[in-house]
């Protein structure tokens, strides 16, 4: 079975530049979500879809931040524009959604802001 | 915000000792569940404990709970080199399967 896949796996721009990350997730599952990880603490949880509808994006910066899932399957995160704090691993995940299950985790993209 | 606090932030032990990272919550959970992410590579899951249950087991892994402490452990028994990594709880609460992490321990296990 093919994991949750990402891209870039690395990313270097200058602050105030605009960024995007691809996500493709495990074939089948409903739900997806999209976590920072700043180097030396957990995974942080910035949004995440049921198909193609948003449950939670409480802790996403939207002034800078946004993500879609338009067919309920790819997704996409975008920062527009970068902060030096934004330099974070971005990982994406998915889920059958289904109650006490799982969460399978992709390699995630490595954020540098210079 | 985080959910979990990990406790303690970093272990050091020799291939052979076992293990014991522990997790404290804040809030009402439906599962707990334990991830490992090991340099450069993403989390994988480990094992997941639901809120009515207080131990179980996989292997060399051993998982409790106390919903009433809001705490639980997990323990690795005879460890490896290849344990090596942190490890990290994740909660189950509300009604849409969201995980929250904890600030995760780091495990370093010595040849």
């Amino acid at each position: 079975e093919a994991g949750v896949a990402q891209s870039p796996r690395y990313k270097i721009i200058e602050k105030r530049q605009s960024v995007a990350f691809w996500c493709n997730p495990i074939s089948g599952h409903a739900t997806l979500y999209w976590y920072q990880q700043i180097l030396g603490q957990g995974p942080k949880l910035l949004i995440q879809f049921q198909n193609n509808g948003v449950v939670d994006d409480s802790q996403l910066p939207k002034d800078r931040f946004s993500a879609e899932r338009l067919k309920g399957v790819d997704s996409t995160l975008k920062i527009q524009p970068a902060k030096l704090e934004d330099s974070a691993v971005y990982l994406c995940a998915s889920s059958l959604g289904l109650a006490n299950t799982e969460a399978f985790f992709g390699q995630g993209t490595r954020l540098t802001v210079v | 915000s985080q959910q979990g606090e990990e406790d303690p932030q970093a272990l050091s032990i020799q291939e052979g000792e076992n293990a014991t990272m522990n997790c404290s919550y804040k809030t009402s959970i439906n599962n707990l569940q334990w991830y490992r992410q090991n340099s450069g590579r993403g989390l994988v899951h480990l094992i997941l404990i639901r809120s009515n249950e207080r131990e179980k087991h996989s292997g060399r892994l051993r998982v409790t709970l106390d919903t009433s402490k809001k705490s639980s452990s997990l323990l690795i028994t005879a460890s490896r080199a290849a344990d090596t990594a942190s490890y990290f709880c994740a909660t189950d609460r509300g009604t849409g399967n969201q995980f929250y992490f904890g600030t995760g321990t780091s495990l370093t296990v010595i040849p």
